[in-house]
């Protein structure tokens, strides 16, 4: 199984600055023949199920605010959050869609 | 609109059975991989089961596989996993996810449903 780690597991950061949330996979999620990464992230609020932010590690869901981005490759991802609002307020989690069993990060908890 | 619904979960004893159900409109189910992915509380989420958009092929998590079974009614536009033999670590919410290609992400989810196992 691809082992997914986020880094940090919590982070706090001031309204209106920049939050970067990482994840490493324990092997390449890069599929060569179409050059994508099989990489998403997802935001879960409190009581609420995830919800898609990023797939293809770089492509932003629809109605996605632009303020989220997603790059990197092969096996290094980096999410980042531009101007952090209030409602940004969650946990954030990485994963895998490039084998089976898909797997997830441990999440990261980002916080005012 | 896309919706998922869960339903059946509860409180059951250890070695019980529970069979969740998932009910989905406004895709087209049928094209459509379906996963069940389950949190247990205060924790992350843990990819449970999937099958194959005609319900053919199926894939379990090592902790779960002999136990749970998952299927579809595609006519019913449903979504099962029958549990059984319950125990304490399967406590979790159990959420249904739909998956538009065998190897995609997770597209929509439904709201979740509590399985509670404990004497």
């Amino acid at each position: 199984d691809i082992v997914m780690t986020q880094s940090p597991d919590s982070l706090a950061v001031s309204l209106g600055e920049r939050a970067t949330i990482n994840c490493k996979s324990s092997q390449t999620v890069l599929y060569r023949s179409n050059k994508k990464n099989y990489l998403a992230w997802y935001q879960q609020k409190p009581g609420q199920p995830p919800k898609v932010l990023i797939y293809w590690a770089s492509t932003r869901e629809s109605g996605v605010p632009d303020r989220f981005s997603g790059s990197g490759s092969g096996t290094d991802f980096t999410l980042t959050i531009s101007s952090l609002q209030a409602e940004d307020v969650a946990v954030y989690y990485c994963q895998q869609y490039y084998s089976t069993p898909f797997t997830f990060g441990q999440g990261t908890k980002l916080e005012i | 609109e896309v919706q998922l619904a869960e339903s059946g979960g509860g409180l059951v004893q250890p070695g019980g059975s529970l069979r969740l159900s998932c009910a989905a409109s406004g895709f087209t189910f049928n094209t459509y991989w379906m996963h069940w992915v389950r949190q247990a509380p205060g924790e992350g989420l843990v990819w449970v089961s999937h099958i194959n958009p005609d319900g053919s092929s199926t894939n379990y998590a090592d902790s779960v596989k002999g136990r749970f079974t998952i299927s579809r009614d595609n006519a019913k536009n449903a979504l099962y996993l029958q549990m059984n033999n319950l125990r304490a670590d399967d406590t979790a919410v159990y959420y249904c996810a739909s998956v538009a290609h065998s190897y995609s992400w997770y597209d929509y989810w439904g709201r979740g449903t509590l399985v509670t196992v404990s004497s």
